[in-house]
């Protein structure tokens, strides 16, 4: 079966420190994707980043960069410089097989002035 | 203009009503889905649809129907809502290519 593990309820951060947020992953299939996601107050989902299985090498964008640990099934969030605005809940999510998606519990982190 | 739709964004209904909830999308995908959120739980699966004569129960199917009228529109029913039916609910969309979906903006249901 597979499955999206978050551990860290809620994280604090102070502003401008990097924060890691923790995501582990399990199924068979040996090709699958993994995504972060990050959902204001507002509750909109926003699009963070994507780690394919077969990737070679960790994904950035900006200030995102995905910890990918395959033999750990592992998909960590790095959030560096933190600002006040990436206080938010964050879910780790992840498609394979029949392209269903399944999600984590998610993690609220709050960054502090 | 947002590529995913929903309406309404915010209902109050009483317990036994029937609703609908709807989606629109313009991103030319034919994959959608639906999801509630609640605090805690993450976001659980309701329903999908593959293509336009493709349905499938997700995790949290009971209590709930959905309606795929074109490949831009899958609508989600409560026929009888009940107030553990409250939730915020999204519709999402994907290209079938394992990519990201597109989420719309969510739909807060209150059943009191």
């Amino acid at each position: 079966a597979q499955k999206i593990t978050q551990t860290q309820p809620g994280m604090f951060v102070q502003e401008k420190e990097a924060v890691t947020l923790d995501c582990t992953y399990d199924t068979s299939d040996p090709s699958y994707g993994l995504f972060w996601y990050k959902q204001p107050s507002s509750g909109e989902m926003i699009f963070l980043i994507y780690q394919g299985s077969y990737d070679q090498q960790n994904a950035t964008e900006g200030r995102y960069s995905l910890n990918f640990q395959k033999a750990r099934k592992s998909a960590n969030l790095v959030i560096s410089a933190s600002q006040l605005g990436d206080s938010a809940m964050y879910f780790c999510a992840m498609t394979s097989g029949t392209y269903k998606y399944i999600f984590g519990t998610g993690t609220r982190l709050k960054v502090l002035a | 203009d947002a590529d995913v739709t929903q309406t309404p964004r915010n209902r109050i209904t009483k317990t036994g009503k029937r609703i609908m909830l709807e989606c629109s999308q313009t991103k030319g995908h034919d994959r959608m889905y639906w999801y509630r959120q609640d605090p805690g739980l993450g976001l659980r699966l309701i329903y999908y649809s593959f293509d336009v004569k493709d349905i499938n129960k997700g995790e949290i199917s009971d209590g709930y129907s959905v309606s795929r009228q074109a490949q831009a529109k899958f609508s989600l029913s409560l026929e009888s809502a009940i107030p553990n039916q409250t939730a915020l609910y999204f519709c999402a969309t994907s290209d079938g290519a394992g990519n990201e979906q597109f989420f719309g903006p969510g739909t807060r249901l209150t059943v009191l």
